[in-house]
């Protein structure tokens, strides 16, 4: 157990929906990293936020957001979802400062239909 | 554009045997080289980190070696077991400006074979 928690597990939804996605990280850590896992793309980073600010970009889609609140817990938002959207979405945190180990949460499993 | 190239896309190994994955980058401001293990239906698991400073990280019976002017990095599984059988993904970040996300190699199904 990596100490980082993702709610739901599994979330079933239409095309042209939109979701949340929530994280929380590990005691004491301020950077969480959103990464998502297909098939044909792999693991992919999405975004880091550092201690509510953004921090660095990834492949993230215009029609995805994300944010970190003031007890440092994170929400993936994705919006107009379309059929390729569904995969795996993983929150890993780390430390922050100089530090660049990730530990991941279990995932949340997104399915489109 | 694959910036962290991984090899081999699959692997089987007898038990007690050595298992080696190998990864190269493009991008020379990498400066952290972490190796995740992945079971089905989890979340990835970091092994064993390196930085570029050294040339080989041993922990237990995982190694990672570090070649920089080659820009290749790999790792070994000493005395394969059965409970390694999993994915193994390859990753590369830069620190410069503070922590970056990791950029992944497209993983290693390896089974080990009792």
């Amino acid at each position: 157990d990596s100490g980082v928690t993702q709610t739901p597990k599994h979330l079933i939804t239409a095309t042209g929906q939109r979701v949340t996605l929530r994280c929380s990280p590990r005691s004491g850590d301020l950077s969480v990293y959103w990464y998502q896992q297909s098939l044909d793309q792999g693991l992919q980073f999405l975004i880091q936020y550092y201690n509510g600010e953004e921090r660095a970009k990834g492949n993230i889609l215009e029609r995805f957001s994300a944010q970190q609140f003031p007890d440092l817990h994170s929400e993936l938002n994705l919006s107009s979802l379309e059929l390729g959207d569904s995969a795996l979405y993983f929150c890993a945190s780390s430390p922050g400062h100089a530090s660049n180990e990730q530990f991941f949460g279990p995932g949340t499993r997104l399915t489109v239909l | 554009q694959q910036q962290v190239k991984q090899s081999p896309q699959s692997l089987i190994v007898q038990k007690g045997g050595i298992s080696i994955i190998n990864c190269a980058y493009e991008n020379t401001a990498f400066d952290y080289f972490p190796w995740y293990q992945q079971f089905p239906g989890k979340g990835p698991a970091l092994l064993i980190a390196i930085r570029p400073d050294v040339s080989e990280k041993k922990e237990g019976r995982f190694t990672i070696s570090f070649n920089k002017s080659a820009k290749q990095f790999s790792l070994h599984i000493m005395d394969s077991q059965p409970g390694d059988s999993a994915t193994y993904f390859c990753a590369a970040s830069s620190t410069g400006g503070g922590a970056d996300g990791l950029t992944f190699g497209k993983g290693t199904h390896l089974i080990i074979q009792p």
